[in-house]
């Protein structure tokens, strides 16, 4: 079945740690977008590609850094910058902005 | 920074009552309007993704409607099911950007 990947679902990490998260997606999508959000707050845009190697920051990127060396797979790196990095984290894929997005299943961050 | 509103946040409705939310978003640079339903524990789930002015979509007892030149789009709901009780988000694509931005979320409640 098509359909895009996150994992793990829960991550702990201690403070000071990077941390990966992965999103891979067989929907054959060009674009893919990394979401954050926080209680009572909506999904701010982290980071976003249109484009195989290609990326551009979006509201929040300060403190994350992706990568988009493949067209399935656009892991997000929450790095030791990053000053409130507990949230919960969200990846999509769309053919593009007129289509509609499909949404991994989250990962939820607990930094300790 | 794009702002997408929407309102109102939350919603207490009956079953069998109808319902509307509202989406706000930049006039300029449009491309696309999205809607999508989020059940708690689960994914966002597409409803309609609109690209024209004045379009109207409908799925079921939920429709849409689109004003791009005011910048603004209705979600209607008719005769509410608890099964409807989700959180509704619309998102906007600026096609120069290449981004999507989602609004809040209006979080809806359907006692039966």
């Amino acid at each position: 079945d098509g359909g895009i990947t996150q994992s793990p679902k829960y991550l702990f990490r201690k403070e000071g740690q990077n941390v990966t998260l992965s999103c891979e997606q067989n929907l054959n999508h060009d674009a893919m977008y990394w979401y954050r959000q926080d209680p009572g707050q909506g999904l701010r845009l982290i980071y976003y590609s249109q484009i195989v190697n290609d990326f551009q920051k979006g509201d929040i990127a300060e403190g994350y850094s992706v990568s988009r060396e493949k067209k399935e797979s656009f892991p997000l790196t929450v790095t030791s910058a990053q000053k409130n990095p507990t949230a919960f984290y969200l990846c999509a894929s769309n053919l593009g902005g007129n289509t509609e997005a499909f949404f991994g299943q989250g990962t939820r961050l607990t930094v300790v | 920074i794009l702002n997408v509103e929407q309102s109102p946040q939350s919603l207490h409705v009956q079953e069998g009552d109808s319902t509307n939310f509202t989406c706000s978003f930049p006039s300029s640079n449009f491309y696309a309007l999205h809607w999508y339903r989020w059940e708690t524990a689960k994914s966002p789930e597409a409803l309609f993704v609109m690209t024209l002015n004045g379009d109207e979509k409908k799925k079921g007892r939920i429709s849409a409607t689109l004003n791009t030149k005011e910048g603004y789009s209705y979600l209607y709901i008719k005769g509410s099911q608890p099964e409807d009780s989700a959180t509704y988000l619309c998102a906007f694509y600026g096609g120069s950007q290449g981004n999507l931005i989602f609004g809040k979320g209006t979080k809806l409640s359907v006692k039966p």
